[in-house]
């Protein structure tokens, strides 16, 4: 079965500090999909990342980063100086082409980021 | 090229009334998929369709609820007799999956309210 995993429902940073977000999954499929999504206040869903399982390299987009490990399974989010835009639930995800790409959602983390 | 939409936005119902969501997935986007996100929590997968087919409807409750994604027009998703349970988001994506697992876009989502 597939899971994803949130440990840390909801953090408090101030402002200009680093925060990462921890994800967790569980997959038997060999090629599968990870994925980061932003909740703001508004509601709306932002697609943030996507990453295949033949792909561990670490990347970065300005102030995010994500570092991608499969032999513990985890998919973690690094935000760099963050800033009181950044305050949203972010959620961590899992699909596979085999069952259809259908998403499989953790219960995200909601981030309050201080100023 | 407009993105994924849903209308309306906002529904307010009462107990035992329908509610009728519509989807209209980005122009090329031949593959829909429903999510349900309740109160504080993830989105759970409901219902993946392509034009005039059922794929996968193993998200979805038993009774009172339906998806179609008819060959003109709309994917709707319906609940019958709706019960304050149902009150939620829901998030419609599209994909073209033309190969691999394409990422799916997400629209604004509905937001259901049951009085």
């Amino acid at each position: 079965a597939q899971k994803v995993t949130q440990a840390q429902t909801e953090i408090s940073v101030v402002e200009k500090e680093d925060v990462t977000l921890d994800c967790v999954y569980e997959t038997r499929d060999t090629t599968y999909y990870l994925f980061w999504y932003k909740q703001p206040p508004s509601g709306e869903l932002v697609f943030l990342i996507r990453r295949n399982s033949f792909d561990e390299q670490n990347e970065i987009s300005g102030r995010y980063s994500w570092n991608f490990q499969k032999s513990t399974s985890s998919f973690n989010f690094t935000i760099t100086a963050s800033q009181v835009v950044d305050s949203a639930v972010y959620f961590c995800a899992l699909s596979a082409e085999d069952r259809d790409d259908k998403i499989i959602f953790g219960k995200g983390t909601r981030l309050h980021i201080l100023p | 090229n407009a993105g994924v939409m849903q209308n309306p936005r906002h529904l307010v119902r009462r107990r035992g009334q329908e509610a009728r969501l519509r989807c209209s997935p980005m122009k090329g986007h031949s593959h829909v998929y429903w999510y349900r996100q309740l109160p504080e929590e993830g989105l759970k997968f409901m219902v993946y369709l392509q034009k005039e087919n059922i794929i996968d409807e193993s998200g979805m409750p038993k009774e009172r609820f339906s998806a179609e994604f008819p060959k003109e027009g709309p994917s709707i998703l319906r609940i019958q007799q709706v019960v304050r349970g149902d009150s939620a988001a829901y998030f419609c994506a599209s994909s073209p999956r033309v190969s691999g697992a394409d990422t799916q876009y997400f629209g604004p989502g509905t937001r259901l309210t049951v009085l």
